[in-house]
Parts: C-alpha cells; structure tokens; sequence
C-alpha cells in the first residue's frame, strides 16, 4: 500500500496567486515526520519544510506553509503569492523508522505544478 | 546543513559496463542514502550508506548490481554494473547527521545516466 499519495499529478496556478498541493500519508507509527522538497527541471532536491508527528503549530518557511491535520493524516503545502521560478515538481515524503537507526525517506509521486505568467 | 558534491554531474555509456557515482560531504555525516528516479517517476530508496557496516538494500536492490562503499563520513560511491537501458534514471545520494538536531536531508545534484 502506498505510504505517501500525492492525487494531483499536475497542477495550474495564475501568478501571485496561491496553491495547495496535497499529500496524505499512512503509518502507524507515533513519531514520524513529514517533508516537502521541490525538484526544478535541474534535478536536485530542494527542501522546502518539515513537520515532525508532535508538532503542534504547522510549520511554515517563508511562503510555504504546511496544513498538518493529524487525525486525517494529510499534510498539504500552501504557497502563497506564486511566482514564476516555482514552477517544478513537488515531493511529499515521510521518515519512517527509527530516528538515527534504521530511518530513511519514503517519497510520494509528485505533483508537478505550472505557474502562468 | 551538509553540502554534497555529486560526480558526475551526467553520463552516456555502453550496455555491459559500469559507472561510479562519488558523493563528498563537506562535513562529518552519520548516515548517507542512494536513491534511484526513473524517468518521470518518484525517488526510490537503492540502500542506505553506513560507515563502518555494510550497506542495507531495499527490497529489489541487490549488492551484485549496485555495490557501494561508505569508507569514511564524508564520502561514499554508489556502481551501477553491467548496465543496460533499463538502468537509465537519475541517481542521487542525500545525507543527514542523527548528531544534528537538523531533521532535513540533503541531497546531491543528481547523476543523469544514459545507457545505450
């Protein structure tokens, strides 16, 4: 079964204006935590913003945001006033596993998101 | 955070052969990760990079296939043998210090593979 599921594959947004991109997940683990990283056509990862499972303030950096709702197990990115070098794909991923042992990164599939001038 | 130097940056090579990945760390790291992105799809996990233990696949990735050697914290490779076109994706390594209260993860630029 999927652990992260990212359902827009492609999304549209007019400049300045804002967007979500959504993500929910699956676990049962009590710790655990969530990230988002863009990937320009240029291929490397860019870390945007993290909420840990016990956080109880969503996150926010800058123009992202993070709606963390823990009892639907979704974690959804906002940027607000979109600009046109956000245009990329966008990951969802989730650490599983021990923190410092055995933990890696489980990814969804992306959403590429398209900003019109 | 750490910043990883990944090399190279993109090749083309011939079916049957091999090709190593290198990633440098500018700092002391406890855990380093090779991931695999096949055209147009996700980042999926290839092993995680221990120093000082053997490497740990995921399930689908075996050591004959994608050897890798993790001889101190900052540096590790990844080799992709006997390739063929199926083999072509972006590699990428990530790193993150457990030491660190830092909870991301860094990622390399990218290895764009072309097998042919």
């Amino acid at each position: 079964a999927q652990k992260i599921t990212q359902t827009q594959p492609g999304m549209f947004v007019q400049e300045k204006e804002a967007v979500t991109l959504d993500c929910t997940y699956d676990t049962s683990d009590q710790s655990y935590g969530l990230f988002w990283y863009k990937q320009p056509s240029s291929g490397e990862m860019i870390f945007l913003i993290y909420q840990g499972s016990y956080d109880e303030q969503n996150a926010t950096e800058g123009r992202y945001s993070l709606n963390f709702q823990k009892a639907r197990k979704s974690a959804n990115l906002v940027i607000s006033a979109s600009q046109l070098g956000d245009s990329a794909m966008y990951f969802c991923a989730m650490r599983e596993g021990t923190q410092g042992g055995s933990e890696k990164l489980v990814f969804g599939k992306g959403t590429k998101l398209t900003v019109n001038p | 955070s750490a910043v990883i130097s990944q090399k190279p940056s993109r090749d083309i090579c011939q079916r049957g052969t091999s090709l190593t990945i290198q990633c440098q760390v500018d700092s002391q790291v406890t855990m380093m990760f090779w991931y695999r992105q096949q055209p147009g799809q996700s980042l999926t996990l290839i092993a995680t990079a221990n120093q000082g233990s053997e490497a740990t696949y995921e399930s689908g990735f075996v050591i004959d296939k994608f050897p890798i050697s993790r001889p101190n914290l900052t540096f590790s490779t990844l080799t992709v043998s006997n390739m063929s076109p199926e083999d072509s994706s972006i590699y990428l390594c990530s790193a993150r210090d457990s030491r660190e209260t830092f909870y991301g993860y860094t990622f390399g630029s990218g290895t764009r593979l072309t097998v042919v």
